[in-house]
């Protein structure tokens, strides 16, 4: 099975900053990475699929990059809605969800 | 507009099995390429997906959870049913069922708004 890793586990923000968070895949995933965006009670959103393509209606300053076993998310400048927690998940081989990142003030 | 709605019980002893339901509308599991699947989440904890059923009925489990679940459709009413037998008090958490739209695996582009469930006795 397709272990994933994010980085870092917890990230201190605040409104304006650009945030990057990575995932890397015990083994390449090639492209198949979406990254999704959860907050307490809610749902997981789909943000960013195909590691790079913006879902429709998600906001430009979320982008994703990175291909093989290393992955990005980067939020250009973070605003009061964007603290939650991020996970990425791999669909290349079945499906496995990285740990998470907290986003907090 | 694609809606997705789980529903089944809130509390469940240990050893039973564990029955949920994925009632969705705005497109149709029989569809090519179609997908529904479950992922679950305990408290506080990360993402973890359980089971997928595809348009034409392949279904697919997490390698370490597959002798307990089992997943199923009824097309005629827009369902797709999640079993887990033997719960223990670690299946306790939020049970999500999520569409796919382009084949299987593929990532999950709706989410319903999930159900908590508490093994206890």
């Amino acid at each position: 099975d397709i272990q994933m890793t994010q980085s870092p586990s917890t990230l201190s923000a605040s409104v304006g900053d650009r945030v990057t968070i990575t995932c890397r895949a015990s083994q390449s995933v090639h492209g198949w990475l979406a990254w999704y965006q959860q907050k307490p009670g809610k749902a997981p959103k789909l943000l960013i699929y195909k590691a790079s393509s913006l879902e429709n209606g998600v906001p430009s300053r979320f982008s994703g990059s990175g291909s093989g076993t290393e992955f990005t998310l980067t939020i250009s400048s973070l605003q009061p809605d964007d603290f939650a927690t991020y996970y990425c998940q791999q669909y290349h081989s079945f499906f496995t969800f990285g740990p998470g990142t907290k986003v907090d003030i | 507009q694609v809606t997705l709605r789980e529903s089944g019980p809130a509390l469940v002893k240990p050893t039973q099995t564990l029955t949920l339901t994925c009632t969705f509308s705005g497109f149709s599991l029989s569809a090519t390429g179609m997908s529904v699947g479950w992922v679950r989440q305990p408290p506080g904890k990360a993402l973890e997906w359980l089971a997928v059923v595809d348009w034409d009925d392949y279904k697919t489990y997490n390698t370490s959870l597959r002798t307990r679940l089992t997943v199923s459709q009824d097309p005629s009413k827009n369902q797709v049913v999640l079993t887990v037998t033997r719960v223990d008090p670690a299946d306790t958490g939020t049970y999500f069922c999520a569409r796919m739209s382009g084949g299987n695996p593929w990532y999950f582009d709706y989410w319903g708004q999930g159900t908590l469930v508490t093994v206890s006795s």
